[in-house]
Order: structure tokens, then C-alpha cells, then sequence
């Protein structure tokens, strides 16, 4: 059981540059959440879903995209790549809304 | 504004002794909380959570406490040991909303010291 994936592991962008994040979990959660966790910070949420099709905007949106077409799947997009989104990204998912979250190993994406 | 706080960005504990960790939340629509465990290059783990019907919950080394009132909870680990050695975050959510969304404090590092 592979739980959460994240892929890659880790990416370095120039400043413009666009990407997707892939994350794919195996246990039919309904919720997956997108973080990033900044030097000393706690985990911010960028977007969530509460189930193919659904999205909507957590708390750090803008200078992302994201998408849910099955229930496996919430690929990150980063369009237009700034230095602000430096940043270590996690993906979680759970199968009861605001309770226990499984996360992904996390992907370290650096932009020059 | 910070939903959730911890305080101490560090702590250090000998082994066997007991760690506590503090945290602190100002919404008190919070009514669920959690603590989760993280390594380096790795993802959170979840440790341990409490619902704020309760006051105690208690899982092998791990107990939280939740004081409502104070608007205060406290991971407690008995004894410690070198592997508990990680960062803890404290989350909060609130059953308000679709999605019952996390908030994370900053987190703590403990060191355990064989």
C-alpha cells in the first residue's frame, strides 16, 4: 500500500518557467489538500478538494492551479515560476474531513 | 494572525525523561485537534488527536491534553527516547465549512539526548 506519492521528489525552476506537481494517493480518500511549508513555518494550504471534480482555494492560492478529474489524482500547477515559491510542497489526503491527514514524502522546489 | 501557536521553536529532553509540548489556538470554533511528527525530507506523520469533548486522550508514550478554557493543548511523551527526536506540529480544524480545513502551528523541534 503506497499510500500518498509525490513526484518529483526535487526541481529546480528558472523564474518563468511553469510545472506540475503529481500526487496520487491509493486508499480512495475523497479529501486531498496541496501544503507548502516555508523555513520555520507551519504548513500553509494552497488548495483542496473534496472530490473529483470539486476545488476550491485554501489559504496561499495565488501562483497555482490545480485540477481533480478522478480520485486518485490532484496534480499542482505552477504556472509562472517566482522566487516567492520557493518552498517545500506536501500533498495529503483523508477520508473524513478535518481529521487525520496521510501526507506524501513532499517535493523541494527551488526557483532562481 | 496566527490560528494556532507554538511557542518554542525547540526543546531539549534527556531520554527517559518526560517531553511537553505546548501549544495554543485563539479560534474557538477550533473543536478538533491533532499533533503530527516530522522528520527530515520526510512528510508529517499523525501522532495523536483529540476531539474538545475530551480533555485526555492517551496512546502508549503519547498523551494530549486539551484545556478548553485556556484555549490550550500539550503533547505529553513518557518516557522520551532518541528516535521521538523530530519536529511536532500541532493543527486545529472546525466543523464549519466543507472541507474542515487544518490550521498548522509553526512547530516544535525536540531533541531527545541519549
Amino acid at each position: 500500500n503506497a499510500g500518498v506519492t509525490q513526484t518529483p521528489k526535487f526541481r529546480i525552476l528558472k523564474i518563468g518557467q511553469s510545472m506540475t506537481l503529481q500526487c496520487t494517493q491509493d486508499m480512495n480518500h475523497n479529501y486531498m489538500y496541496w501544503y507548502r511549508q516555508d523555513p520555520g513555518m507551519g504548513l500553509k494550504l494552497i488548495y483542496y478538494s473534496v472530490g473529483a471534480g470539486i476545488t476550491d482555494k485554501g489559504e496561499v492560492p495565488n501562483g497555482y492551479n490545480v485540477s481533480r478529474s478522478t480520485t486518485e489524482d490532484f496534480p499542482l500547477r505552477l504556472e509562472l515560476a517566482a522566487p516567492s515559491q520557493t518552498s517545500v510542497y506536501f500533498c495529503a489526503s483523508s477520508s473524513v474531513a478535518g481529521h487525520e491527514q496521510y501526507f506524501g514524502p513532499g517535493t523541494r522546489l527551488t526557483v532562481t | 494572525d496566527q490560528q494556532v501557536k507554538q511557542n518554542s521553536p525547540s526543546l531539549s529532553v534527556q531520554e527517559g525523561r518526560i517531553s511537553i509540548l505546548n501549544c495554543d489556538y485563539t479560534n474557538s470554533m477550533f473543536d478538533y485537534f491533532l499533533w503530527y511528527k516530522k522528520y527530515p525530507a520526510e512528510g508529517p506523520t499523525f501522532l495523536i488527536s483529540i476531539s474538545s469533548i475530551k480533555d485526555k486522550n492517551e496512546d502508549g508514550r503519547f498523551t494530549v491534553f486539551l484545556n478548553k478554557s485556556a484555549k490550550h493543548l500539550s503533547l505529553h511523551i513518557v518516557p522520551s527516547q532518541p528516535g521521538d527526536s523530530a519536529v511536532y506540529f500541532c493543527a486545529a480544524s472546525a466543523s464549519s465549512g466543507s472541507a474542515r480545513q487544518l490550521t498548522f502551528g509553526s512547530g516544535t523541534q525536540l531533541t531527545v539526548l541519549p
